[in-house]
């Protein structure tokens, strides 16, 4: 079973302050995602790294970056927090292979609280 | 963009009905996937139906998909109290990207 693993379930930062996120798979995927989750708005994209030092903006990037360094571990960095980035956020992977034909396979997320 | 939208918002059945949930999108697709999400954890894939296909079975699941009508329909049969998430569609075109929908809670009652 693919196992993606995120760093932190519950994390509470102050405003202004760097957050890393972090994210790693096991099934030597080549495509990651981090969503957020927000109550009535579904998943939204923030970033996508289809590869290895690739990344592509999704919907929401503003106030992000990310990082692939190495292929299982893709991290979202939250530049200088704020409040409106209190949220969920999930890590997902998937295998290249299949263009969009393929599932997503999910973290259990990292509920981030800014004050 | 959320592409995807479920209907209904909640639903709240006993333990042993069926439950039933639909997912309109607006644009064409490749493919439309189906996940669910127990409270505070990830999502789960439930199943995929590619955009040339009516209707696919998986266990207690299924799954139709109408292109002409933009719309797909997930049935739970026999519910159990395991079933109580959050179920989520997806949609696929032909790049990397997912639209999921809002979602539908469907709590399941013993």
């Amino acid at each position: 079973d693919v196992k993606v693993t995120q760093s932190s379930r519950y994390l509470v930062k102050r405003t202004g302050e760097k957050v890393f996120l972090e994210c790693v798979q096991d099934m030597d995927h080549e495509n990651m995602f981090w969503y957020r989750q927000d109550p009535g708005l579904g998943l939204r994209l923030i970033y996508f790294s289809y590869d290895v030092k690739m990344k592509e903006k999704g919907d929401i990037p503003e106030g992000y970056s990310v990082s692939r360094e190495k292929k299982e571990r893709f991290s979202l960095i939250l530049e200088s927090a704020s409040t409106n980035q209190t949220s969920m956020y999930l890590c997902a992977s998937r295998p290249h292979y299949g263009s969009g034909n393929q599932p997503q396979h999910f973290g259990d997320g990292t509920r981030l609280s800014i004050l | 963009s959320q592409q995807g939208e479920e209907d209904p918002q909640a639903l709240s059945i006993q333990e042993g009905e069926n439950a039933t949930m639909n997912c309109s999108y607006k644009t064409s697709i490749n493919n439309l996937q189906w996940y669910r999400q127990n409270s505070g954890r990830g999502l789960v894939h439930l199943i995929l139906i590619r955009s040339n296909e009516r209707e696919k079975h998986s266990g207690r699941l299924r799954v139709t998909l109408d292109t002409s009508k933009k719309s797909s329909s997930l049935l739970i049969t026999a519910s159990r109290a395991a079933d109580t998430a959050s179920y989520f569609c997806a949609t696929g075109s032909n790049d990397y990207k997912l639209s999921f929908g809002a979602g539908t809670t469907v709590t399941v009652r013993a």
